[in-house]
């Protein structure tokens, strides 16, 4: 089974509101990282949050991390409709040998 | 600079038919990914290469898959006697020296059907 799973599978939201997303995952990290795909194509690279961090910021984003709960959370602030995409954790477990876990993601619909 | 590039960017091919895909990773980054993506889901971890050497080929999910990676640069990823199941969208990444654990850039990836 996936490390990472994403809760809700899917989101629909007006634009200007908030959007939260949540990750899931079953093992020790050494950090977690969140990924937006366009299209079922190439993934972009949002926001990456270590083991010891608890909470991040990049622009509209904001990142929270909470390992005794071995869970993560996305918040999309003041939504666009550009923003409408599939949204992916990923973890990276200490000694992973580099190789990322992907959870089954959140497809976000921003409507107009 | 050029990210991670890959081809082709959409593939058909009749099943039992073999397929190349090829990733062109990003200039000077020596570890490089391939995952596997099908409809609606998340991705896949194929194998992994450090150099030229693939370290971790436990994602593979048969011996009909291979992938090789020559001059630290390019990577093939080949699939013999494709099956339907193997339809999917085919992820490679890079990560740099040095980076954050875990710090992969991905292409655009390849689509693969097979009829």
């Amino acid at each position: 089974s996936q490390q990472g799973e994403e809760d809700p599978q899917a989101l629909s939201i007006q634009e200007g509101e908030n959007a939260t997303m949540n990750c899931s995952y079953k093992t020790s990290i050494n950090n977690l990282q969140w990924y937006r795909q366009n299209s079922g194509r190439g993934l972009v690279h949002l926001i990456l949050i270590r083991s010891n961090e608890r909470e991040k910021h990049s622009g509209r984003l904001r990142v929270t991390l909470d390992t005794s709960k071995k869970s993560s959370s996305l918040l999309i602030t003041a939504s666009r409709a550009a923003d409408t995409a599939s949204y992916f954790c990923a973890t990276y477990p200490p000694g992973a040998g580099n190789m990322l876990t992907f959870g089954g993601g959140t497809r976000l619909m921003v409507k107009p | 600079g050029a990210g991670v590039s890959q081809s082709p960017s959409n593939k058909v091919t009749e099943k039992g038919k073999d397929v190349e895909l090829r990733c062109d990773p990003i200039s000077g980054h020596t570890a490089l990914y391939w995952y596997r993506q099908s409809l609606g889901q998340g991705l896949e971890f194929l194998i992994y290469f450090q150099g030229n050497s693939a370290p971790d080929k436990s994602g593979l999910p048969s011996d009909r898959f291979s992938a090789e990676r020559t001059g630290g640069s390019v990577s093939t990823l080949t699939i013999q006697r494709t099956q339907q199941e193997d339809s999917a969208v085919y992820l490679c990444a890079s990560s740099p020296v040095g980076g954050a654990p875990g710090e992969q850039y991905f292409g655009p990836g390849t689509r693969l059907t097979v009829t």
